[in-house]
């Protein structure tokens, strides 16, 4: 059971570059959600999706898309990389409910990202 | 989205119970509480949550306010393992809603 998966582990891109983080569930979870995080401080969440084909913004979206084809995958785009955007980017998941495990987020190990 | 507030840090004996403290005065009916922590250079996990009652699981306790304005994890025994950043969150429980994290407070522990 390999829970939330990210890769890459490591990235480094010159400004204006792009890319894709990639995040992958085999749990099933029907919510999936990027947050970063900055040297110091807490998790900020980027964007989320509650299933398939439905996404939506956090607090910080700006520079950043993402998309929901299928159940398993979360990607999230940098279409033009800042420096502002250096940080550990997580990737959640988790599935809705009342049971005792429902609603409780599931973290991938993150992936740093550096932009020069 | 409902707010906690933590304080930013505590600092704690190896084996001595620790009392982290989270205020939530504007929490919903509809409301979990939510505490996760965070090892130095690794991913959050998953603490414990509750609604109402207090909890207990291995990691740890809730206890939960009367009032459900206020919560307190409860580290029975800290050791040198428990030095995280622990966040206190609001989850509603309908279908669709999001987690927010604060700042959380920044545990350190002394052997």
């Amino acid at each position: 059971n390999a829970g939330v998966t990210q890769t890459p582990k490591f990235q480094v891109l010159k400004t204006g570059q792009s890319m894709t983080l990639q995040c992958a569930q085999d749990m099933n979870h029907e919510y999936m959600s990027w947050y970063r995080q900055d040297p110091g401080m807490g998790l900020r969440l980027i964007h989320y999706s509650v299933g398939a084909g439905i996404t939506d913004q956090g607090e910080v979206p700006n520079g950043y898309n993402v998309s929901r084809s299928t159940t398993e995958d979360f990607p999230l785009r940098l279409l033009s990389a800042a420096p502002s955007q250096t940080s550990v980017y997580f990737c959640a998941s988790s599935y809705f409910g009342t049971g005792h495990g429902a609603n409780v987020l599931t973290f991938g190990a993150g992936s740093r990202l550096t932009v020069l | 989205d409902a707010k906690t507030t933590q304080p930013n840090s505590m600092e704690s004996n190896e084996e001595e119970p620790v009392h982290l403290p989270c205020n939530h005065s504007t929490i919903s009916g509809t409301d979990y509480i939510h505490w996760y922590r965070q090892l130095p250079s690794q991913g959050p996990e998953y603490v414990i949550h509750g609604l109402t009652s207090n909890v207990n699981n291995r990691m740890a306790s809730l206890a939960i306010a009367e009032d459900r304005k206020s919560s307190t994890l409860i580290l029975h025994r800290a050791t040198l393992r428990d030095a995280a950043v622990y966040y206190c969150i609001l989850r509603a429980m309908e279908y669709g809603n999001k987690l927010v994290f604060g700042a959380g407070t920044i545990l350190r522990v002394k052997s």
